[in-house]
Formats: structure tokens, C-alpha cells, sequence
């Protein structure tokens, strides 16, 4: 009973391809986010969305186009991909805000692998 | 700038040992501060939550402390078991409104048989 869930949780693809990861929430949580995690395995905020509305926009390549069409489900679209997007991609969510209880779910995370 | 710093960046003990985890942080305002486990291949799991007026907290075998006038946590783990290694994620959110959690660089700790 998996409560965020992201598809794939492996990604290999060729340099300049377009690819998509989604990511789906059952806790009925109002806000999601995608995180990168880098090589050393420091999380970044990249989006987050609340109430299907884009609240957070780090300063990520516009290749990158989050897509939320309710409040359950996030996805990533990815345009043109370069060697340096590899990465593990984290969906997660919270029902507050990290000022009130506003714990992070985050799902078990989309290892993506540019060649 | 809002950061957290975490020491050390990496931690081997022996299985049945202790061990303290460092975080430092420069968040303001603060709000309050979550210590998060990341298994290999996984995703990040809340451990503990602390807020300003909140000294110490345990969940099991951890306990987190926060001392909020030198903005200083630490996360000590008792009688450390395998399944204790994982990376170990400080993360502080600021009482300014956004929905940004400022995180840690992270601790990796291996526990050896």
C-alpha cells in the first residue's frame, strides 16, 4: 500500500532524448515535490506544487516542465537530456507546511542514467 | 543564507556501539527541525521533529536534541544495529511561509559486524 509511488524507478536513455517520470500520492496530501539527489547525495529542491498550483520553481533548466493534473499525481517531463541530468529524481509530500507538522513522504525515488 | 551543515560526513562503528550525528544550522526564523534516514536505494524516512521549545525527542534507539540559542542538533543512535547504516539527513524548515525545507549535506554511516 504504497503512499508516493514513482514510474520508472530506472531510467537509461541516450543523450537529446525526452522522457517523463510520474510520480502519484495516496495520503491526500495537498503539496508535492520533486527533489534531485546528486552524486553526493544532496537532495535539491527543484518544483513543488500545491493544490495543483506551482508554489516552488528552483532554478532549473526550462527542459524541465513539472505537470500537475490534481493534487495526486506530479509528473517531470524532461526535454533534450543532457549527461549532467543523471541523477535520482525523489517525488514526495506533505500535507502542511514545513512551519506547521508538514512531514516529507517521499517516494522510493527514479534513478535516471544519461549516455 | 539559509544552510545546514552536517558532521561527520561519514561514520563507521562496530554493531552494539553509539554514535552522535552533528547538525548545524543558520535557518532564520527557524520553525523546526527533522531528522530524516535514507536507506540505499531509497527514499528519504522521517525519524524525529523538533520545534523551538523542544529539547529532546526519541524515537526507539534514536534521540534527537536541539539546542535553538546555538542552532545546534545532534542525533545519537544506541546499541547500533546493521540495519542503522543509512545516510542520515538534517533538515530544517524557516518559519518564513514558503514551502522550502532547507536540507542537510547528510552523515553516511556503516555499522560493521
Amino acid at each position: 500500500d504504497t503512499a508516493v509511488s514513482q514510474t520508472p524507478k530506472y531510467l537509461v536513455t541516450q543523450m537529446g532524448n525526452d522522457k517523463s517520470i510520474k510520480c502519484e500520492q495516496n495520503l491526500g496530501h495537498d503539496t508535492m515535490y520533486w527533489y534531485k539527489q546528486d552524486s553526493k547525495k544532496f537532495l535539491k529542491i527543484m518544483f513543488s506544487y500545491n493544490n495543483k498550483e506551482l508554489i516552488i520553481n528552483e532554478t532549473v533548466p526550462n527542459r524541465f516542465s513539472p505537470k500537475s493534473p490534481d493534487k495526486a499525481h506530479l509528473n517531470l517531463h524532461i526535454n533534450s537530456l543532457e549527461l549532467g541530468d543523471s541523477a535520482v529524481y525523489f517525488c514526495a509530500s506533505s500535507q502542511d507546511s514545513p512551519t506547521v507538522t508538514g512531514e516529507l513522504f517521499f517516494g522510493e525515488g527514479s534513478r535516471l542514467t544519461v549516455l | 543564507k539559509n544552510q545546514v551543515e552536517q558532521s561527520p560526513q561519514s561514520l563507521i562503528i562496530l554493531e552494539g556501539k553509539n554514535c552522535t550525528l552533528q547538525c548545524n544550522y543558520t535557518v532564520s526564523p527557524f520553525s523546526n527541525l527533522r531528522w530524516y534516514k535514507q536507506d540505499t536505494g531509497r527514499g528519504p524516512v522521517s525519524l524525529t521533529i523538533m520545534t523551538f521549545s523542544e529539547n529532546t525527542k526519541s524515537n526507539g534507539r534514536y534521540t534527537a536534541t536541539l539546542d535553538a540559542d546555538t542552532k545546534q542538533s545532534s542525533l545519537h543512535i544506541t546499541a547500533s544495529q546493521l540495519s542503522d547504516s543509512a545516510s542520515y539527513i538534517c533538515v530544517v524548515s524557516d518559519g518564513s511561509g514558503t514551502y522550502k525545507y532547507i536540507f542537510g549535506t547528510g552523515t553516511r554511516l556503516k555499522v560493521l559486524a
